[in-house]
């Protein structure tokens, strides 16, 4: 299994481009979460799913979308990229049957916006 | 209010000495679990141990364990006999209630530097 890739590992932008961060699990996984993180401020949520063709806003979703069209894929999409969405991106996905059931992190996406 | 709270932005310890991350949290409801993850400077993360509201006993996972004090609400991690691999940010996480482990809140980390 390659449990969660993200593509691309690294992307500059320059304000006002868009663009989608890509994000496939092949663990069968319901649950799919997109993070940013930012230094000194850990891990927030930008969006999550709980399955195909659901998905709801979690902390910072301002400047993002998603969708969720099948189990393996959860795209994220900057319709305009803003220097405030500079970040690294993590995409994670977990099994729903368990309680103590980990969210398993793809290796992140790191983002500049020019 | 923060949920997570991780009083700690940076550790030096000495190797083989055993090592206390602290972590306090803040929620209302009854069913909650709390998670630990590592991140080395290569950036992944990595999950090591999970607390459940409802378990009696503390977690451990090998050289960790999650000294798990339910009423003051705290949900410290312990590594015993520190390695140089143990340097890394360390991030303590919630899920409230009881499923949707796609919605973890993540504190702001503790950067732990073994020193050898």
């Amino acid at each position: 299994n390659a449990g969660v890739t993200q593509t691309p590992k690294f992307q500059v932008l320059k304000t006002g481009q868009s663009m989608t961060l890509q994000c496939a699990q092949d663990m069968n996984h319901e649950y799919m979460s997109w993070y940013r993180q930012d230094p000194g401020m850990g891990l927030r949520l930008i969006h999550y799913s709980v399955g195909a063709g659901i998905t709801d806003q979690g902390e910072v979703p301002n400047g993002y979308n998603v969708s969720r069209s099948t189990t393996e894929d959860f795209p994220l999409r900057l319709l305009s990229a803003a220097p405030s969405q500079t970040s690294v991106y993590f995409c994670a996905s977990s099994y729903s049957g368990g309680e103590m059931e980990t969210q398993y992190f793809g290796p992140g996406t790191r983002l500049l916006v020019l | 209010a923060q949920k997570i709270t991780q009083t700690q932005p940076g550790m030096f310890v000495q190797e083989k000495e055993a090592v206390t991350l602290d972590c306090t949290y803040d929620t209302s409801d009854q069913s909650y679990g709390l998670f630990w993850y590592k991140q080395p400077s290569s950036g992944e993360m990595i999950f090591l141990i999970y607390q459940g509201s409802y378990d009696e006993q503390n977690a451990t996972e090998g050289r960790y364990s999650l000294n798990f004090q339910k009423a003051r609400k705290s949900a410290n991690l312990v590594i015993s006999a520190s390695q140089l691999g143990d340097s890394a940010m360390y991030f303590c996480a919630m899920r409230e209630g009881n499923f949707g482990n796609e919605k973890l809140t993540f504190g702001t980390g503790t950067r732990l530097t073994i020193i050898p």
